[in-house]
């Protein structure tokens, strides 16, 4: 049973369009981060969610932004995807007590055209 | 600033062998180190997490090793079968009880049958 789940798995945008990726989880974890991951790259921490507290990556485009309206679900709002924004983007979970093992979800491929 | 790197970046072997993937890190501080497998074009399946307070973790033909003083952990594979053929990465979190990792840019492995 798939336990983080984004949608779409593949997503087309045409230069300059917003787009928004969706990340739900079943696990009931309080934290949710998003990564970004070119091609042939290790992924990149953008930023995560501490319940409702938003924390940035210092180097994080402002072009990324997330909400995130409850614990279940959380969203990548990409305001002007440029070419260089193609790439997978994977949503993961953790939990802040006890176990602390991340778990990811099967990602979306983001192309732009 | 922790930094992790993975060799080989890509290994080829007969179905049957026993093999190692090699994961180091820079700064040994720290909190737990986590092996993943990526099969292309989509996400991460955790495979071991490792506490900084154990040196080994196991699970059915997987065993991962941690050695902090040295920086380095291991991934043991017995018996490979052409369905372990994927990238493994080893990634280490920047803070503890978050998840915000550090991967290494992964090995690509290829069981041949």
């Amino acid at each position: 049973d798939a336990m983080v789940i984004q949608n779409p798995r593949y997503q087309v945008t045409q230069f300059g369009k917003p787009v928004t990726l969706s990340c739900s989880q079943t696990l009931n974890h309080n934290v949710m981060y998003w990564y970004q991951q070119k091609s042939s790259q290790a992924p990149k921490l953008l930023f995560h969610y501490y319940d409702k507290d938003f924390n940035n990556e210092a180097d994080t485009p402002d072009n990324f932004q997330s909400r995130r309206p409850n614990t279940s679900f959380c969203f990548l709002d990409i305001r002007s995807p440029g070419l260089g924004d193609a790439a997978m983007y994977l949503c993961a979970t953790s939990s802040i007590t006890g176990y602390t093992e991340a778990f990811f979800g099967q990602g979306t491929r983001l192309t732009v055209v | 600033k922790q930094e992790v790197t993975q060799i080989p970046a890509a290994l080829s072997v007969p179905e049957g062998e026993n093999l190692v993937l090699n994961c180091s890190f820079t700064d040994s501080a720290i909190y737990n180190l986590q092996w993943f497998r990526q099969d292309p074009g989509k996400g991460l399946t955790s495979l071991l997490l490792i506490q900084s307070s154990q040196r080994e973790q196991t699970s059915g033909r997987l065993n991962a090793s941690l050695d902090k003083s040295s920086g380095r952990s291991t991934l043991y594979i017995a018996a490979s079968q052409p369905g372990d053929s994927a990238t493994y990465l080893c990634a280490v979190p920047l803070s503890p009880g978050f998840q915000k990792l550090v991967f290494g840019t992964g090995t690509r492995l290829l069981v041949s049958p």
